[in-house]
């Protein structure tokens, strides 16, 4: 069975630009969240989607945005990227909004 | 909001013996609790999880255990083997998962 995938596996951007990062659930999986991993820490929640709806919203500022689509596979996007937006950026799927989580492999990005 | 804190930050052990990491959290409506296990360019790998109605659980060399009381909660490995050589992190999650800052488990063969 597909894990979660997400898309790209690699990006570099400059300060100042925008990015849109993607994700697709296990197949079946109806909840969505995205996680900020900076190096040497701990995940950190960004949002949490459930049946397109915004259920979470973790402490990062409006740059940050996220949208889930019909097919639940979900959008993180970030504007005007800063030097500290570089990250390891997560998805995780669920069944149920409060299910146990499976995270795919991230998409690192590093902003110059 | 949640707050998790793990220790210790760094584990080295023989091969063979055990390991043992703890955590804490401090919202007491917290009533889930995993640990991943993420690997050098990998997303977290759920090994095993606990919901606040169990108190201790099992799967094969690693167990986990709860007391909601004192607000910890505890992940041992037996018999480690060197591909037990990772990051471990806690979470515990009202509607979302709360991370500590992980353990680097080093397994000496």
């Amino acid at each position: 069975d597909a894990g979660v995938t997400q898309s790209p596996t690699h990006l570099i951007k400059t300060r100042g630009q925008h990015v849109t990062l993607r994700c697709s659930p296990i197949s079946g999986h109806k909840s969505v969240s995205w996680y900020q991993q900076v190096l040497g820490q701990g995940p950190q929640f960004i949002f949490q989607y459930y049946e397109k709806e915004e259920r979470g919203r973790g402490n990062f500022p409006d740059r940050f945005s996220a949208r889930q689509f019909p097919n639940y596979s979900s959008e993180l996007n970030v504007n005007a990227l800063l030097l500290g937006d570089s990250a390891l950026y997560l998805c995780a799927s669920s069944f149920l909004a409060e299910e146990t989580q499976y995270f795919g492999p991230g998409t690192r990005l590093l902003v110059l | 909001g949640e707050n998790v804190e793990q220790h210790p930050s760094t584990l080295s052990v023989q091969e063979g013996d055990s390991a043992v990491i703890k955590c804490t959290y401090s919202d007491s409506a917290s009533n889930y609790f995993p640990w991943y296990k993420q690997e050098l360019g990998k997303g977290p790998q759920l090994i095993i999880d606990i919901r606040s109605n169990v108190g201790e659980k099992k799967d094969q060399r690693i167990a986990v255990t709860l007391n909601k009381t004192a607000k910890h909660f505890s992940l041992h490995i037996t018999e480690t083997q060197p591909e037990d050589s990772a990051v471990y992190f806690c979470a515990a999650n009202d509607y979302k998962l709360s991370f500590g800052a992980g353990t680097t488990v080093t397994v000496r063969a």
